[in-house]
């Protein structure tokens, strides 16, 4: 079975232009998280959904960053206009249920995007 | 208020010795879970086990042990007869399920190496 998928794994570019992440949950699995991780900060989660419903926004960092999920199996990370700072690794995870009165709770980690801003 | 402290930064022995990981955590609730999840240099974060509080039963999964004290608020992580491929990022969390959010409280995280 396939796991987190996300694309691209690798991005360069220079201050000012547009990034999108992308991701693809495993089948099934009815949460999504958006987490970024930096050597200053760890690792920080910046939104999550349920059944593709944001459910709390508020750790992305400002007006620049925007996620969406338009369906089950697809997930967007934007920023615009990037910045030096936004330079981190961004991670998806999925994850069956919440962690309260679940009988896992374990989220399950795509191998990242590495976004570097120039 | 939450929060988890990993105080060992980067911990190096030589494959096959015996090493533990530290977890404290701090935490306003009775109910909690507790997590640790391994980075390894490719890069991808893996869980490895989730604890809840009212659970104290230290668990065993072949060369991997916990011990989770509630009476210290720690959840230290043994691994026996270390190897190479032991060698990660190695991250407690805590989860208080009674938040509104869900929100996992990471540790900064424990930078293991196995020199052989």
């Amino acid at each position: 079975d396939a796991g987190v998928i996300q694309s691209p794994r690798h991005e360069v570019t220079e201050m000012g232009q547009e990034v999108t992440l992308r991701c693809k949950p495993i089948s099934g699995h009815d949460y999504l998280f958006w987490y970024r991780q930096t050597m200053m900060r760890g690792l920080e989660l910046l939104i999550y959904f349920n059944n593709n419903v944001p459910i709390d926004d508020s750790g992305m960092p400002e007006d620049r960053f925007s996620a969406k999920m338009p369906n089950a199996s697809f997930s967007t990370l934007k920023i615009q206009p990037s910045e030096p700072r936004d330079s981190a690794v961004y991670f998806c995870a999925s994850s069956l249920v919440r962690v309260a009165g679940a009988e896992t709770g374990e989220l399950f980690f795509g191998e990242g995007s590495r976004l570097t801003v120039l | 208020a939450q929060k988890v402290t990993q105080a060992q930064t980067e911990i190096s022995v030589v494959e096959k010795e015996d090493v533990t990981l530290d977890c404290v955590y701090e935490t306003r609730d009775t109910t909690y879970y507790l997590f640790w999840y391994k980075q390894p240099p490719s890069g991808e974060l893996v869980f490895l086990i989730r604890r809840n509080s009212f659970d104290e039963q230290n668990e065993i999964s072949g060369r991997y042990s916990w011990n989770f004290q509630k009476s210290t608020s720690s959840f230290n992580f043994t691994i026996t007869a270390s190897q190479v491929v032991d060698s990660a990022v190695y991250f407690c969390a805590l989860s208080e399920p009674r938040d509104s959010n869900y929100q996992l409280i990471w540790g900064a995280g424990t930078k293991l190496i196995i020199k052989p």
